[in-house]
């Protein structure tokens, strides 16, 4: 299984728009990148997957260079209640077992 | 989406018992899996569930210490044998409708205290 990193912490502001950035070198042909969200008392929440280029949805977007090392997941303008853990995993999407959780990134909302 | 629930959501236990987390799924799902997370921390897979057949165990989880059932599509337990405060911990349930589909739902997790 691809090993990911990710920075364990960052802090933002309300309607800023935030960027994660994951990196998983070792990524495989047959991998797709899977990100999750993770609040406090509670269990993680799929928020978006791809395999390149860029993929939208109603919570974000998530980056992929042609080259997938790296996957970057963006924020629209955030609110307090986007603070929360973001679990960036990667995995054979047939395989199922795409859910090997990282360290995660701790992202910390201010007003 | 599918709606996960845990049994029970938190306990206290005396060393060298037993526990059985409950986990029920709203709709079928072909997968489901059990995790467990120190509180701070990531999540770390203890086993995948399989129905009708023997867990699949991750590489420091034992069938003995942390038996799994699986009867049906919609219901899982985890038992956590022989306590010690070492597992204490959040034990996560988690489902996906197919093993190519990678949206997990998770559950909101049992939190254990073993003393």
């Amino acid at each position: 299984l691809a090993k990911t990193t990710q920075p364990i912490s960052m802090d933002s502001y309300e309607g800023q728009e935030v960027n994660i950035t994951c990196s998983h070198n070792n990524i495989a042909t047959n991998d797709y990148i899977t990100w999750y969200q993770q609040f406090p008392s509670q269990g993680p929440r799929f928020i978006i997957q791809g395999y390149k280029t860029k993929v939208t949805n109603e919570v974000a977007s998530l980056f992929i260079p042609a080259d997938r090392k790296s996957s970057t997941l963006s924020l629209p303008r955030v609110s307090l209640s986007d603070t929360a853990v973001y679990y960036c995993l990667v995995g054979d999407r047939g395989a199922g077992n795409m859910l090997t959780f990282g360290g995660g990134t701790r992202l910390m909302v201010k007003p | 989406s599918a709606v996960i629930s845990q049994k029970p959501s938190r306990d206290i236990c005396q060393r060298g018992t037993s526990l059985t987390i409950q986990c029920q799924v709203d709709s079928q799902v072909t997968m489901m899996f059990w995790y467990r997370q120190q509180p701070g921390q990531s999540l770390t897979l203890i086993a995948t569930a399989n129905q009708g057949s023997e867990a699949t165990y991750e590489s420091g989880f034992v069938i003995d210490k942390f038996p799994i059932s699986r009867p049906n599509l919609t219901f899982s337990t985890l038992t956590v044998s022989n306590m010690s405060p070492e597992d204490s911990s959040i034990y996560l349930c988690s489902g996906a409708r197919a093993s190519w589909n990678t949206e997990a739902f998770f559950g909101q997790g049992t939190r254990l205290t073993v003393v």
